[in-house]
């Protein structure tokens, strides 16, 4: 089944403990994005890849990092969480063109 | 600085209502936008992309359209399954295929 999955599903840690949630999709597409998703504030990019060691930064990339080795796999890393980085994250990938992107079913992220 | 603005925020129907959501954008040029669906809890699910003014698409009860300034997604005779929270998105022709701009979504609710 062509899917992205991403995990943990939920995840609660304390400020300052580094984190990592991993994607991975196996449609063999070549973008790749992070979202978060934020009660009024809706979908926000936080970084996106064209290609493998290709990213770029979206609309609110402080505090997290992203690496792209392999063409399916696409972390999340969080060097040190806060408590305004607790929200909904999406990992999404695309084949570009006509496509959108499809989601994972979410990671939900609280940081006391 | 490009933009996305969903309308109405909410909007209740009874079933069999027929409606529109609107999306309208500000992108120095458009390279597509995208209609999704999400339901609570799970990741936007893609429905479809539209790419020049005048252009129509259609998946069953839903209708999506595309001026130059703004999108409506058409719901013709809702059914109670068909409520849900739309997400429009748009790809500037400056930017990334991997560069999707989410609206904050329009919260769809079909009673019965």
């Amino acid at each position: 089944e062509a899917q992205v999955t991403q995990n943990p599903r939920y995840l609660i840690t304390v400020t300052g403990k580094k984190l990592t949630v991993t994607c991975s999709q196996n449609m063999n597409h070549e973008y790749m994005s992070w979202y978060r998703q934020d009660p009024g504030l809706g979908l926000r990019q936080i970084y996106y890849s064209m290609n493998v060691e290709v990213t770029d930064k979206g609309d609110v990339p402080e505090g997290y990092k992203v690496s792209r080795k392999e063409k399916r796999n696409f972390p999340l890393i969080l060097e040190s969480p806060s408590p305004n980085q607790t929200s909904l994250y999406f990992c999404a990938s695309r084949a570009g063109g006509h496509y959108g992107y499809t989601f994972g079913s979410g990671t939900r992220l609280t940081v006391v | 600085e490009d933009q996305v603005t969903q309308s109405p925020e909410a909007l209740r129907l009874q079933e069999g209502e027929s409606s529109s959501l609107n999306c309208s954008y500000t992108v120095s040029g458009l390279r597509g936008l995208f209609w999704y669906r999400q339901d609570p809890g799970k990741g936007p699910e893609f429905l479809f992309t539209l790419y020049s003014a005048g252009e129509e698409k259609e998946k069953e009860r839903l209708k999506a359209t595309l001026t130059k300034k703004e999108s409506f997604l058409h719901i013709t005779a809702p059914k109670p399954e068909d409520s849900a929270t739309y997400l429009c998105a748009v790809q500037a022709v400056r930017g990334s295929q991997g560069n999707l701009i989410f609206g904050k979504g329009t919260k769809l609710s079909v009673k019965p």
